[in-house]
């Protein structure tokens, strides 16, 4: 049973145009969720987070949003860059414990 | 500061054998957790080491056991290996346990079992 999802395995953008990678869970308990960017051949790196008490955070050209009511959140990045063209990740944990990923989405921004 | 080592990067081992991979955190970091990454599943999680102790488990069988030594260092074993263990397998360590908010992966093990 997939908790969080992230239902398109690859998005395409151009340069300077807004992305937004969309994830989906299903367990209510979470209440912490975080991005993670991953480049090939390197482990991921943390690049934002969100509490469930918020519904926005923003970092940069990175902000992430929560609904927590339709259990969705949603990482965009504006504007988006070619160094950006990554496998982002999402993940769930349940009081700052173990972290539950979704299988990914890569991005690929085109010049 | 130098990062989460994981060695060896590349590993390439038959069907019914045994692997042992290792995992060095970062400089006072006393978590360490392993994760599997295929395709297929995304990454999931192997276990949570702290302090020798294993503190959780993923849902993974009995073959995947892991160990965490006084000084932090990791190792994690696979027994009796099977097509479908092949995956990259990524060790994250964080200064204590459950701080997945501070938590830095390395680049992996890449195991392929034939």
């Amino acid at each position: 049973d997939q908790q969080v999802k992230q239902n398109s395995p690859s998005l395409s953008v151009q340069e300077g145009r807004i992305s937004i990678l969309n994830c989906d869970y299903t367990n209510s308990m979470f209440d912490y969720f975080l991005w993670y960017k991953k480049y090939p051949a390197e482990g991921p790196t943390f690049l934002i987070s969100i509490s469930s008490i918020k519904d926005k955070n923003e970092d940069g050209r990175f902000t992430v949003f929560l609904n927590k009511s339709a259990k969705h959140l949603s990482l965009h990045i504006v504007p988006s860059q070619p160094g950006d063209s990554a496998v982002y990740f999402c993940a769930a944990s349940k009081g700052y414990s173990t972290l539950t990923f979704g299988k990914g989405t890569m991005l690929l921004v085109s010049p | 500061k130098a990062g989460v080592t994981q060695t060896p990067r590349y590993l390439i081992k038959t069907r019914g054998q045994q692997v042992t991979l290792s995992c060095s955190p970062i400089s006072g970091h006393r978590s360490v957790s392993w994760y599997q990454q295929t395709p297929g599943q995304g990454l999931q999680f192997l276990f949570e080491y702290f302090s020798e102790t294993q503190r959780n488990k993923g849902n993974f069988p009995g073959r995947f056991s892991g160990r965490q030594f006084s000084n932090s260092r990791s190792e994690m074993n696979v027994s009796t290996l099977e097509l479908g263990d092949s995956a990259l397998y990524l060790c994250a360590s964080s200064l204590d346990w459950g701080r997945v908010e501070k938590l830095f992966f390395g680049s992996g093990t890449q195991l392929s079992v034939l």
